[in-house]
């Protein structure tokens, strides 16, 4: 079973500031590996697949980077509306998540 | 335009089990890989299973097997989660989830299962 582990598990910034979000896997998933984006009350939402692939609708402050076994999801400059809970998943062995990290307004 | 609409919520008795549906409209289910998610409340996203095209099997997360079965209803365009032995743990937020090139973009709007004598 591939552990995913994400750091840090809350993440307080302001609008405007950089946010930098990490994954890391217990064994390689090579580029396995995607984002989703949860707010309260609703379902994840498809962020970046592929490592670095924006999903559809997803504007071009989001961006991903890593390979192997650390990932990085970079977000360059906070709107309000990209405040919530973040997961990696990865699909190289079976699927799995990552506990999440929260970004919360400062 | 896929969308997935998931039945409502429910409670359940300790032991007892419990079947969520997950309609599909727009497109047909046959041709979408299908899988299971949940979410307990104040935590993490869990995967349960799901279809897998590459080997066309249906493969369950080791912590389910033996207590769930996902299925289909193709002439229905619906896909089936039943989960047995319920137990407290298992109060959780249940999504169905279909696979595009391998990751969920398409998501239910969740079923709530409570698990409560």
């Amino acid at each position: 079973e591939i552990v995913l582990t994400q750091s840090p598990a809350t993440l307080s910034l302001s609008p405007g500031e950089r946010a930098t979000l990490s994954c890391r896997a217990s064994q390689s998933v090579n580029h396995y590996l995607a984002w989703y984006q949860q707010k309260p009350g609703q379902a994840p939402r498809l962020v970046i697949y592929d490592v670095s692939n924006r999903a559809t609708g997803i504007p071009a402050r989001f961006s991903g980077s890593g390979s192997g076994t650390d990932f990085t999801l970079t977000i360059s400059s906070l709107e309000p509306e990209d405040f919530g809970v973040y997961y990696c998943q990865q699909r190289s062995n079976w699927r799995g998540f990552g506990q999440g990290t929260k970004l919360e307004i400062k | 335009q896929v969308q997935l609409v998931q039945s409502g919520a429910e409670v359940k008795k300790p032991g007892a089990s419990v079947k969520v549906s997950c309609k599909v409209a727009g497109y047909t289910l046959r041709d979408l890989a299908m899988h299971w998610v949940r979410q307990a409340p104040g935590k993490g996203l869990e995967w349960m299973g799901g279809f897998d095209h590459e080997d066309g099997e249906t493969n369950y997360a080791q912590m389910f097997q033996g207590r769930v079965t996902m299925t289909e209803d193709t002439s229905t365009d619906t896909a089936y989660m039943e989960l047995s032995s319920l137990r407290s743990e298992d109060t959780a937020v249940y999504y169905c989830a279909t696979e595009g090139g391998g990751w969920y973009r398409i998501w239910g709007q969740g079923t709530m299962i409570i698990v409560s004598s």
